[in-house]
């Protein structure tokens, strides 16, 4: 089983819903971020948590929200989507001591 | 000017070949530093990291010039399964683990 889950893997949504994505980890890892990744843009940080109590912004949180449920759980919502939210989406978690960071499968979300 | 910059490529190379991506970044803080890899529609993950006295694993070997604020990747006795994009990612000080990402080289290794 994978390390670090994403779900859904697949989504396609219509402007100004509201849509979750989750991430689940078994790494044991207390942190944990949200990238979104577009061409020519490379992955950019939306946000990250490093426990359960700590959720910080990245450089790109507007449009955002996100919930961390528990150590293992992370989710990012899109309160009201917009095409231009369309991306790929990753999870990733790390260790606390070091910088290396492990990375979900990705959602690939389509809002039209 | 972006934070970590890279040739997008991409490299067209014969199978067996000698390549090598160059990535700089401008926060001379940085602190450590990754060369990643990601296939296509797939995720990111970790290849090396790069050290100050440069670091070898097997046919890949991964330098640091701070001085310049430059690193290196290069691939030896380039194979078919060596085609994917290759990310240099940087992380500071005063940033807990976050990265910043460059946004990749193209390598194609061809027959």
């Amino acid at each position: 089983d994978a390390d670090v889950t994403q779900t859904p893997r697949n989504r396609i949504t219509k402007t100004g819903k509201r849509i979750m994505l989750e991430c689940s980890q078994t790494k044991g890892h207390d942190r944990m971020y949200w990238y979104r990744q577009d061409p020519g843009l490379g992955l950019r940080l939306i946000y990250y948590s490093f426990d359960v109590k700590d959720i910080n912004k990245g450089e790109i949180s507007d449009g955002y929200s996100v919930s961390r449920q528990a150590q293992a759980k992370f989710s990012l919502s899109l309160e009201s989507a917009i095409p231009n939210q369309t991306a790929l989406y990753f999870c990733a978690t790390s260790q606390d001591s070091t910088d290396t960071q492990y990375f979900g499968p990705g959602t690939r979300l389509t809002v039209l | 000017r972006k934070e970590v910059e890279q040739d997008p490529g991409p490299f067209n190379v014969p199978e067996g070949a000698t390549v090598a991506f160059n990535c700089t970044y401008s926060n001379s803080a940085s602190q450590s530093f990754f060369w990643y890899r990601q296939d296509c529609r797939k995720e990111p993950k970790l290849l090396m990291s790069v050290y100050s006295s440069g670091n070898e694993d097997g046919r890949f070997t991964a330098q640091l010039n701070r001085a310049s604020q430059y690193i290196s990747l290069l691939i030896r006795d380039s194979k078919l399964s060596d085609s994917a994009t290759y990310l240099c990612v940087v992380s500071h000080t005063g940033g807990g683990n976050k990265l910043t990402f460059g946004t990749g080289t193209q390598l194609k290794v061809e027959l």
